[in-house]
Parts: structure tokens; C-alpha cells; sequence
């Protein structure tokens, strides 16, 4: 167990619609970052958020937003769902931002499919 | 950016033996190097990781080497057991805090 949670665990959206995914960071760690991971692939970083600051993003369409909370904990934000979304979205926590040298936990994950 | 390729995609060992994951990467500035096991419905998790400034690192049955002129690294694992049986990336990155760029894993399958 890392202790970062994600909520929900499976959720099924149509094309066109919008989701929430939400994550609650390891006690201690000021840093989360987002991936999507492709079945059969490795995760592909989405962002990170440092200090509720966007603190680094990758090749995502801005359709992809996130926030960070006083409190660590962060949201995933996707609009006009793509059937190509279809993923498990995974959340890491960890400490310092990118100038961090500590390891990254990850939760669990949030398989999202999308019709 | 960076590219990380890993090899093999599928690797299957007797209960016992030894496993050899290989990675190589593009970006001459990245400096950190994990390597996470996913089991079936989990996330990821760290199971060893290496940095530039030293070439091997060993964890009991666990070791990742490094040849940052080549730019390639590996994972072996000996004496492997069923429990070991799960994805394995491989991953690189400038900073251990900084976004990590994944290969695209290994099935390890350990027979008994």
C-alpha cells in the first residue's frame, strides 16, 4: 500500500462527455503527477502539479486539465471524451516538484472506458 | 524528448532462473533510471531505481546496471519465483522529481 487513493476505481462515459478523476496523495508529499496508460502499454505522463501549481505537462490536448487542493490532493479533468481515452489513469505522489529526488508512489488507478 | 525502448516484450523463465530486461533511452541528460513492477489491477511500484553517478545497484535478489554511453540499462533478477511473475518498466528521467518517460513494459512469466 503507497497510501495514495484514487476515486473511482472503473467508471463508463460516452463520447462527448465530460469526467472527474480524484486523488488523495501519500501523507507528507506536495507533488502529484497524472499518467494514462494505453492497455498493453507503458504510462505516458500527463502533468504535474506542484504546490497547486501546473508544474510540467506532456503531450496532452488541453481537453486535459487538472487542479491541486491546499491539501496535496488533485483532479483529473477530461471534456469531450474520445474513444481513444479509453485508459487507466493513474495518480503519483511524491515530494519537491521536479526538482524532487524522491521516488514516485502511485495509487492504484482509475479504469476509464468510454462508448 | 525522450524515447525509451524496452526489450523484451514477453519473457517467460523456470522457477529459478535468472531474468534479463533491457532498456535503452535517447536523451543524454537524463540521469535517473527506476524500474516498477505492475501486477494485474495495481499501479506501479518502485522496485529498484539507479542514478548516473554510479553504474550498478544491487537489492538481494534484485540488481539494475547502467552504461550511460551507451545509453542503455537492465534489470536481472535471479532466482526467480512465481511471485515474481508480473509488467515490468523500465523508465527514465532528468530528475526523480521530473516527468518520468516509460518503455512499454515486460510480461514476466515465472513457471514453477
Amino acid at each position: 500500500e503507497t497510501g495514495v487513493t484514487q476515486s473511482p476505481t472503473h467508471l463508463i462515459k460516452t463520447r462527448g462527455q465530460q469526467v472527474t478523476l480524484r486523488c488523495s496523495s501519500q501523507s507528507g508529499h506536495n507533488t502529484v503527477s497524472w499518467y494514462q496508460q494505453a492497455l498493453g502499454q507503458g504510462p505516458q505522463f500527463i502533468f504535474q502539479y506542484y504546490r497547486e501549481e501546473e508544474n510540467g505537462r506532456g503531450n496532452f490536448p488541453p481537453r486535459f486539465s487538472g487542479l491541486q487542493f491546499p491539501n496535496y490532493s488533485s483532479e483529473l479533468n477530461v471534456n469531450a471524451l474520445e474513444l481513444d481515452d479509453s485508459a487507466l489513469y493513474l495518480c503519483a505522489s511524491s515530494l519537491g516538484g521536479r526538482g524532487g529526488t524522491g521516488e514516485l508512489f502511485f495509487g492504484e488507478g482509475s479504469r476509464l472506458t468510454v462508448l | 524528448g525522450e524515447n525509451v525502448e524496452q526489450h523484451p516484450s514477453t519473457l517467460s523463465v523456470q522457477e529459478g532462473d535468472s531474468a534479463v530486461i533491457k532498456c535503452t533511452y535517447s536523451d543524454s541528460a537524463s540521469n535517473y533510471f527506476p524500474w516498477y513492477k505492475q501486477e494485474l489491477g495495481k499501479g506501479p511500484q518502485l522496485i529498484i531505481d539507479i542514478r548516473s553517478n554510479v553504474g550498478e545497484k544491487k537489492d538481494q535478489r534484485i540488481a539494475v546496471t547502467l552504461n550511460k554511453t551507451a545509453k542503455h540499462f537492465s534489470l536481472h533478477i535471479t532466482e526467480t519465483q512465481p511471485e515474481d511473475s508480473a509488467v515490468y518498466f523500465c523508465a527514465a528521467s532528468n530528475n526523480a522529481g521530473n516527468m518520468l518517460t516509460f518503455g512499454g513494459g515486460t510480461r514476466l512469466m515465472v513457471k514453477p
